[in-house]
């Protein structure tokens, strides 16, 4: 299995919802990330877990929320979000024993587009 | 700052060659990648570079120069498929990945 599955491929929800989008590899990577994507734009990094652990949060508000509860999934929590976060949110994953060497290459899931009403 | 410069926008015709060019100021430099995304859908891993000179890959080739902080990515025999977007990304001394806006590279028959 090469793949990274994301689910919903699409979320619609209001600025009151809480929803949650999923992420599963089982390709026994030990690194998972989150991505924002907005269109024409390059994916934006938001989130790093390493070995289960969150690694990296680059200053996302709260009202997004990541869960790693075990070294294949991912979650990404959603509450109270604004129209502008409407965007394509993309879960990456990479071997974990490259985390710190050059060719770290990360494997895309194919996204969650969300809109925000 | 960090940037990675691409042109927005290329044309070029099915069964021709075509190159795009990456440039970037990074702080730091731990490797070069290509990435391809169709619209709507996963970027996915092209090449990477970290010595100078040029990776080939069937159809696709990706050329670096780190003294010039300049690559390219050259697709020959281009195919109605190659249509999607090319993402330039350089890894800087913290190994944090910096993107490109990408290329949106059309074919035409």
């Amino acid at each position: 299995d090469t793949e990274v599955t994301q689910t919903p491929k699409h979320l619609v929800m209001g600025m009151t919802n809480k929803k949650s989008l999923k992420c599963e590899q089982h390709m026994g990577h030990r690194a998972m990330y989150w991505y924002k994507q907005k269109a024409k734009k390059p994916p934006e990094l938001m989130f790093v877990y390493s070995y289960e652990k969150l690694s990296i949060n680059e200053s996302v508000p709260s009202r997004f929320s990541p869960e790693c509860p075990n070294s294949s999934l991912l979650n990404l929590h959603l509450h109270a979000l604004q129209p502008e976060d409407s965007a394509l949110y993309l879960c990456a994953s990479s071997p974990m024993t490259e985390i710190n060497s050059g060719a770290n290459v990360l494997t895309f899931g194919a996204g969650s587009r969300l809109t925000v009403l | 700052g960090q940037n990675i410069d691409q042109p927005t926008e290329m044309t070029a015709t099915e069964g021709a060659i075509v190159q795009i060019n990456c440039t970037y100021q990074t702080s730091g430099f731990n490797g070069l990648f290509w990435y391809q995304q169709h619209a709507g859908e996963a970027p996915t891993f092209l090449s990477y570079n970290v010595l100078d000179g040029l990776e080939e890959k069937g159809r696709f080739s990706s050329f670096l120069s780190r003294s010039k902080g300049y690559s390219y990515l050259l697709l020959k025999e281009l195919q109605m498929k190659d249509s999607a977007s090319y993402l330039c990304a350089v890894k800087d001394s913290n190994y944090q990945l910096i993107w490109g806006a990408g290329t949106k590279l059309i074919i035409k028959p």
